[in-house]
C-alpha cells in the first residue's frame, strides 16, 4: 500500500538554527510533491511544490529538495524563527490522480 | 469571498443525528475536495469534485457518508446516524483545476470541528 512517513516525534531547535523535516514514501511514483503547513486548529497552507525533474527548490528561508531514487524529500527552514513553529505536512498525488494523499506531519518547535 | 468558507466551525451533536457540513469554495475554483482530520494525523482524502460530479469518492468510509455540489459551487458533506468516531476536524479545499505538477496547490478552509457525544 501506498505510506507516506514523517517524523512521528516533534522537532525542537533554537531560533536561528536549520530545521530539517524528512519526508519518505513507499509505493508512489511522483511527478511532484508539495509542502504544507498548517497552525493548530487551522487549515493547511501551500507552501511549495518541486517537480520530480527539480533536485532542489527555494522560496525565501525555505529550501525542499526531491530524491526519487531515495523516494525521500527533505524540507529546510534556515535561521529559524518562534513564528516557524507548527506542523508541517508531506502530500503527493494519490493513485487516482485526482487528490493529494498526505503525511501525519512533523510538528516543529522554534524556541527563542 | 476571499478563501474557502466553511460552516460551521464547530459542530457538537449526538450519537445517531444527522449532521451537514457546509463548504463555499474560491470563486471560479472547478476542484472541490473534502478531507478528514483526527487529532495527530495528517489530513485523510473523502470525496473529490470537479465541478458538480463527483470524480473520485473513494476516501467516503461507508454510506453514512454522502457529499453534494449540485450548481458546481457550495458544497454540503452529509452524515446520518453519526457515530463517536466520526469526530473529527472536516476540511475543505478547492483549486482552479485540480492537482497536478503544473496546476498548483490546494486551498483550504479553516475547517468544522465535529464531536459526536
Amino acid at each position: 500500500s501506498q505510506k507516506i512517513e514523517q517524523n512521528s516525534e516533534a522537532l525542537n531547535i533554537q531560533e536561528g538554527k536549520t530545521a530539517t523535516l524528512t519526508c519518505n514514501y513507499t509505493n508512489y511514483s511522483p511527478a511532484y510533491l508539495q509542502w504544507y503547513r498548517q497552525d493548530p486548529g487551522r487549515g493547511p497552507v501551500f507552501l511549495l511544490l518541486i517537480r520530480e525533474n527539480e533536485k532542489e527548490k527555494r522560496k525565501e528561508r525555505l529550501k525542499v529538495t526531491f530524491d526519487t531514487t531515495l523516494k525521500q524529500s527533505l524540507f529546510h527552514i534556515t535561521a529559524s524563527q518562534p513564528a516557524d513553529s507548527a506542523t508541517y505536512l508531506c502530500a503527493l498525488e494519490g493513485n487516482s490522480g485526482y487528490a493529494l494523499n498526505f503525511g501525519k506531519g512533523t510538528s516543529l518547535l522554534v524556541t527563542p | 469571498g476571499a478563501g474557502v468558507s466553511q460552516t460551521p466551525s464547530n459542530k457538537v451533536t449526538e450519537k445517531g443525528k444527522y449532521v451537514e457540513l457546509r463548504c463555499d469554495p474560491i470563486s471560479g475554483h472547478t476542484a472541490l475536495y473534502w478531507y478528514r482530520q483526527s487529532l495527530g494525523q495528517g489530513p485523510e482524502f473523502l470525496i473529490y469534485f470537479q465541478g458538480t460530479g463527483a470524480a473520485d469518492d473513494s476516501g467516503l468510509p461507508n454510506d453514512r457518508f454522502f457529499a453534494v455540489r449540485p450548481e458546481g459551487s457550495v458544497s454540503t458533506l452529509k452524515i446520518q446516524r453519526t457515530e463517536r468516531g466520526d469526530s473529527a476536524m472536516y476540511l475543505c479545499a478547492s483549486s482552479p483545476l485540480g492537482v497536478g505538477p503544473n496546476t498548483g496547490e490546494l486551498f483550504f478552509g479553516e475547517g468544522s470541528r465535529l464531536t459526536v457525544l
